[in-house]
């Protein structure tokens, strides 16, 4: 496997359902990122884990709840969702520097609740 | 604020045409900025990036951007579009944060149609 990946590619879920997204990345990167894509709505950043620590939550419903148990993995446990929390979710991760930015993307998991 | 705006929703061109994607951003600092591009159903790939130097930078599958400080832009070109071109399209711009962590903010998109 290269660069980063996510599993599973596609989930539907029922409201009462708890399920778990995956993501690895392969790139030897210090700082991983979830965000949400909704049709017709910017990317949305909702959580990052810098070094393994959780840096940043963006206000996220608590229905969301990040894990990072090392550098290579991030996962997102999902439990009790509402229809609009339908979306792409992406992972993403970085090489901390503070001069180059670049993130890379996984494939997404496209994620229906119903 | 740090912002990116795309001011155009989608855009339509005929394949072998040439291709301008608009952006502009409002960022203080010399900004870190970049494309991605994403084909349905995958995640975002980067294009091209701008940190400094050259305010002309080369990117993938033939595409180029320029960085105008005056204009606050960073519009994305390709002087001839191939059907696989059709894709979404996003700018974006990289922010210091006291965190330490790479916050990119992105903008809202630019949906591309190639037509034969």
């Amino acid at each position: 496997e290269t660069g980063v990946t996510q599993t599973p590619r596609h989930l539907v879920m029922g409201m009462t359902n708890k399920k778990s997204l995956k993501c690895e990345q392969h790139l030897g990167h210090n700082a991983m990122y979830w965000y949400k894509q909704s049709a017709k709505k910017p990317l949305e950043l909702m959580f990052v884990y810098s070094l393994e620590e959780r840096v940043e939550n963006n206000s996220v419903p608590s229905r969301f709840s990040p894990e990072c148990p090392n550098s290579s993995h991030l996962f997102l446990h999902l439990h009790t969702l509402q229809p609009e929390d339908s979306a792409l979710y992406l992972c993403a991760s970085s090489q901390l520097s503070g001069t180059t930015y670049e993130q890379y993307f996984g494939p997404g998991t496209r994620l229906t609740v119903t | 604020a740090q912002s990116v705006t795309q001011p155009d929703i989608h855009i339509t061109v005929s394949e072998g045409a040439s291709l301008e994607l608009r952006c502009n951003y409002s960022y203080g600092a010399t900004p870190y900025l970049f494309w991605y591009v994403q084909s349905p159903g995958q995640g975002l790939q980067l294009l091209l990036k701008y940190f400094s130097g050259d305010t002309l930078v080369q990117g993938i599958k033939g595409f180029e951007a320029e960085f105008k400080r005056s204009q606050s832009s960073f519009n994305l070109r390709k002087p001839s579009v191939h059907w696989s071109d059709a894709a979404e399209y996003f700018c974006a711009v990289g922010v210091p944060v006291k965190t330490s962590y790479d916050k990119v903010i992105f903008g809202p998109g630019t949906s591309l149609s190639v037509i034969p």
